[in-house]
């Protein structure tokens, strides 16, 4: 089977950097994915890891580790708006399903 | 914003009635999905399709059924509707197969059955 851990919570103030790991166990490994939804939205895609190292995106990043099955997603100068769940997900199977963790919950205060 | 539109967006059903819940996307993708999330589950993939009248089931299908008969549109039916399928259901869609970067999804659809 499959299966993502992350934490359920994460809490940082304004202007912090948060790193929210993601473990990993799945076969036919393609990619780890990151979404983050706010409440009462929909998922919307961050970044997508297909092979090992950084990508970085603006104030995100996110990185891979396939020998570990680790990922992480990193959040920098963060603000009020980036107060949200975000959801690890890999992509498996042979086919586009993603199946996703159990989201981190960040709260971020002033 | 994809062009997605579920429907209906809320909806309360009695036990044991049928629902469908009907997903609708302008971007002629290839690939629809239909998730449902609930609380500490993250979401879970149901059924999915990788084209018209090509359908199969996700995670979490036993009591749901899907159909596909045209590209735009994708339907989910729960025949006899139980207080387990209280959710909220996400279609989602994508024009690869083989790439986590352009699944877009919908907006929700909250159904309560009661």
């Amino acid at each position: 089977g499959q299966s993502l851990e992350q934490p359920s919570e994460v809490t940082a103030v304004e202007g912090a950097i948060v790193q929210i790991n993601c473990t990993y166990q799945t076969s036919g490994f393609y990619g780890l994915s990151w979404y983050q939804q706010h409440d009462g939205g929909a998922p919307t895609f961050l970044s997508y890891n297909a092979l090992d190292g950084l990508e970085e995106t603006g104030r995100f990043s996110s990185f891979l580790s396939r020998s570990d099955s680790y990922g992480y997603l990193l959040l920098q100068e963060l603000q009020m708006k980036d107060s949200a769940s975000y959801f690890c997900a890999v992509l498996s199977g042979g086919f586009q399903k993603l199946v996703f963790g159990t989201g981190t919950r960040l709260l971020v205060s002033p | 914003d994809a062009g997605i539109t579920q429907s209906p967006r809320h909806k309360v059903t009695e036990t044991g009635t049928p629902v469908t819940l009907r997903c609708h996307q302008t971007e002629n993708h290839r690939y629809m999905y239909w998730y449902r999330q609930d609380p500490g589950h993250g979401l879970r993939l149901i059924h999915y399709s990788y084209g018209v009248k090509d359908t199969d089931k996700g995670e979490v299908s036993d009591g749901y059924s899907v159909s596909r008969s045209k590209t735009e549109d994708f339907l989910l039916t729960l025949e006899s509707a139980t207080s387990s399928q209280t959710s909220v259901y996400f279609c989602a869609i994508s024009d690869t197969a083989d790439s986590g970067n352009t699944i877009y999804f919908g907006e929700g659809s909250w159904l309560t059955v009661v």
